[in-house]
């Protein structure tokens, strides 16, 4: 069962455009929500992370907003660039002594110039 | 080494054949782990493991899947009697400890291809 789900699969954004990427979680064990960006040929690079303490992280262009509620989380990419063209994954951790990220299925993202 | 290094990059094997696929995690990291990535699929966690504890083998998909971490470094995955269902690309990541708010480190992972 898909404990991450993640939408939409494929996003294309125009150059300066705010670009939104989904998840829902099910398991209200997890406790940290990292975004990982990859692209073709590479291993994912976390991006950014956050915890369900907070509603709202930032960090330059790349904002995870936190509904714990909703069991929501999403990222935008605001001001979009070419090169922010990638594969993100969302994914879930929970407490305790389970330590393997639970990832979302991709959100592949292309930013036209 | 400055980052995750995995090898081979790329692997095309004959359905039944075993195969052996390597990482190298950053020196000095303690937790190392295996994910796999099929295409258009998100990534699915296979094994981990956390200095000379015991892994977490939840993931393994069937008794073909096997691995080990000597000397709490390098790790090998190994896949027996490969399906061509098993084909694609095998990622290995690493962390300073394994804590839960760590950020892993990827290799560039191995294409496996099972024709």
């Amino acid at each position: 069962q898909q404990q991450v789900k993640q939408s939409p699969q494929s996003l294309i954004v125009q150059k300066g455009g705010i670009s939104i990427i989904n998840c829902a979680y099910e398991n209200t064990a997890f406790d940290y929500f990292p975004w990982y960006q990859q692209f073709p040929g590479k291993g994912p690079a976390l991006l950014i992370a956050i915890r369900p303490d907070v509603s709202e992280k930032k960090e330059g262009r790349f904002t995870i907003s936190f509904n714990k509620s909703a069991k929501q989380f999403s990222l935008h990419i605001m001001d979009s660039q070419p090169g922010d063209s990638a594969t993100y994954f969302c994914a879930a951790k929970p407490s305790g002594s389970a330590r393997q990220l639970t990832f979302g299925s991709g959100t592949q993202l292309t930013v036209l110039p | 080494g400055a980052g995750v290094s995995q090898s081979p990059s790329n692997k095309v094997t004959e359905k039944g054949k075993d195969v052996e696929l390597r990482c190298d995690p950053i020196s000095g990291h303690t937790a190392l782990y295996w994910y796999r990535q099929s295409l258009g699929q998100g990534l699915e966690f296979l094994i981990y493991f956390q200095g000379n504890s015991a892994p977490d083998k939840s993931g393994l998909p069937s008794d073909r899947f096997s691995a080990e971490r000597t000397g709490g470094s390098v790790s090998t995955l190994t896949i027996q009697r490969t399906q061509q269902e098993d084909s694609a690309v095998y990622l290995c990541a690493s962390s300073k400890q394994g804590g839960t708010n760590e950020k892993l480190f990827f290799g560039s992972g191995t294409q496996l291809s099972v024709l």
